[in-house]
Order: structure tokens, then sequence, then C-alpha cells
């Protein structure tokens, strides 16, 4: 089965500052997508950014950001001027293979220190 | 902007009840899923269902697991006969197309006694 991982099972920020959340992946196709969605304590899983992997820019919503290196199956989040309000567990994750079934790392719990 | 929505927010139901959860898909879409989370744990996919069939399941979907789309809105699922280890978050998502983007409901918590 093809896997997500998320090495980082907490990380904090300060208010304001910025934080990047790791995310690697494994894959033997050309044509995929990734995500990472945001579950605040309600449990609800939001849609945080989307990235296909045919386009080289890294794609962008408003403060959140992600660094794809296609080759090395990496795609982290960057976080950038962080609130109070991004405190949330992230999870990363893909389609699997051929799939409409997605497939979630373990996730990263953030915290934003006031 | 269009979201999906699941009832109940929460569910306590006793080890072999049967329960059935509820969800309204966005409209325009084609492409329904179930998920399930264990508390602590990661969102897990059960099954998913288009064109008024399932196309893809997991092994946790076994023979208690049934899911139904009864009239154009709703998308249920049900358990026939709850276990313990039932306990979780059920999420539901629907995409309007099959490699397109999954939206995710508010989810149901399930709880067995």
């Amino acid at each position: 089965a093809q896997t997500v991982t998320q090495s980082q099972p907490e990380m904090s920020v300060q208010e304001a500052e910025t934080v990047t959340l790791s995310c690697t992946y494994d894959t033997s196709e050309s044509d995929y997508y990734l995500f990472w969605y945001k579950q605040p304590p309600s449990r609800q899983m939001i849609l945080v950014i989307r990235q296909e992997a045919y386009k080289q820019q890294n794609a962008t919503e408003n403060r959140f950001s992600v660094n794809f290196q296609k080759a090395a199956k990496s795609f982290s989040l960057k976080i950038s001027d962080s609130q109070l309000g991004d405190a949330a567990m992230y999870f990363c994750g893909r389609p699997q293979g051929g799939s409409e079934k997605l497939v979630f790392g373990k996730g990263t719990k953030l915290t934003v220190n006031p | 902007e269009p979201e999906v929505t699941q009832t109940p927010s929460h569910q306590v139901t006793q080890m072999g009840q049967e329960v059935i959860l509820r969800c309204v898909p966005i409209s325009n879409h084609l492409y329904f899923y179930w998920y399930r989370q264990i508390l602590g744990q990661k969102v897990e996919f059960l099954v998913s269902f288009y064109n008024n069939e399932i196309s893809e399941k997991s092994e946790i979907f076994d023979d208690q697991f049934s899911v139904e789309r009864p009239d154009g809105s709703n998308f249920t699922l049900k358990i026939r006969s709850t276990k313990l280890e039932d306990s979780a978050m059920y999420f539901c998502a629907s995409s309007d197309a099959r490699a397109d983007t999954q939206y995710f409901g508010p989810g149901t918590r399930l709880t067995v006694l």
C-alpha cells in the first residue's frame, strides 16, 4: 500500500510566526494530486490546499503555501503569520494510485502560542 | 458556499443495535464516500459510491456495513449490529469527479456502549 508519512507528531509556533509541516509520500505514478486537510478541535475535516503533481508552481491559499518537491516526494505546508485559529491537527494525503480512496498521514498537531 | 451535511452530530447506541448515519452531499456531486476516524488515529477510507453502486470498499467495510442513496439527496451508512470497536467519528465526503477534491462533512460521532 502506498504510504504518506508525517514525521512531526507535534509542532508549536508563536502567533504571527511561520511554521512548516513536513510530509513525504511514495508513489510510482506521474500524475496525481496531494492535499492538506485541517482538523480543529471540532474534528471537522477542512481542505487547506491541493497541489497537482503536474504543476511546477507551488500552490498557495492566502497564508498557506506548499513546497512541493516531486523528485524527493516531499510536500510540506508552510503557514505564514500564524493565528490562534490555525491550531489544529493537519493531515497530509493523496489518493491511492488508481483509486478514489484517500490515504492520510498520521497527522501533525499544531499549537499556536499567543 | 455549498457544503456536506451530516446527521446526527452524535449518536449513542448499545452494542448489537443497528445505526444509520445520514449525509447530504453537495448537490451537483456524483461521487460519495464514507471514512472513519477512531479517536487519536488517522482517517481511514471505508467505501466509495458512484452511479448507485459501490465502486470501492476497504477491508473494514464488512458485511455489517451497507450504504444507500435512497433518494436524490441523501447518502446513508448503516451498521447492522454495532460493536464496541465501531465507536469512531464517521465522515461523509463528496466530489464532482473521480479525481477531484473530496469535501468532507462535519462528521457523526458514534459511541457504542
